[in-house]
């Protein structure tokens, strides 16, 4: 089946540091690839897509790209604030046609000033 | 705001009792997705509506039940409630029935079981 992983947090770092967080997937055929935020007490906002390899969905100063050959969709962001400060779940959809959502188990991401 | 809309935000009841918990999909939008957030279990797809009808089935137990109304609110239905039971539970929201859509997710009802 299905299956994403995330790498396991906090993530802890101070504003303008440079952000990386890993997310590896397991599927069948060609997923579409999902970054969401989630920020106290919210619901799941989504931050950025990609729908095919080698696509950088980018959003709010974040990115990742889709590499088929490694399975990976790494969250990335340049310069880190404060309010950036949430919890960032990695998600797949895969071809089957159905749109359902295998989400990876989530990664806190701590910025102080 | 996502236009999703979830209904009640907090629920607090009792081991064997039963809830309904309500979600309003986006204007326009024909799918509706029912997800469970625990700490242990993380998030898990339930189940998906589309147009009134199933269209998928996750992880969802024998005694949670849902279902889509012709307006296309959707309600989750859960009962004989356990302690295990008690999470976060979210509602989304998708244009389609096919295909990669985007999903829009409202700000959840968190259930307690006492």
């Amino acid at each position: 089946g299905n299956s994403v992983t995330q790498m396991e947090g906090p993530v802890t770092l101070s504003e303008e540091a440079f952000l990386t967080i890993n997310c590896t997937y397991t599927a069948t055929g060609y997923p579409s690839l999902f970054w969401y935020v989630q920020y106290p007490g919210e619901g799941l906002q989504l931050l950025l897509k990609a729908t095919k390899a080698d696509d950088k969905g980018s959003n709010k100063g974040f990115e990742a790209t889709y590499r088929k050959e490694t399975t990976s969709f790494h969250l990335e962001k340049g310069s880190v604030q404060v309010s950036d400060s949430a919890v960032y779940f990695c998600a797949l959809s895969d071809d089957s046609g159905y749109s359902t959502l295998t989400f990876g188990k989530g990664t806190m991401l701590l910025v102080s000033p | 705001d996502s236009g999703v809309t979830q209904t009640p935000k907090h629920l607090i009841t009792a081991t064997g009792q039963r809830v309904t918990l309500r979600c309003s999909p986006r204007s326009g939008d024909l799918s509706v997705y029912w997800y469970q957030q625990s700490l242990d279990q993380g998030l898990q797809f339930l189940i998906q509506y589309y147009n009134g009808e199933e269209r998928a089935k996750g992880n969802i137990l024998e005694r949670f039940s849902a279902q889509q109304f012709p307006d296309l609110h959707s309600e989750l239905n859960l009962s004989s409630l356990e302690l295990g039971d008690s999470a976060l539970y979210f509602c989304a929201s998708s244009l389609g029935r096919q295909g990669r859509d985007e999903q829009y997710f409202g700000p959840g009802t968190r259930l307690t079981v006492t």
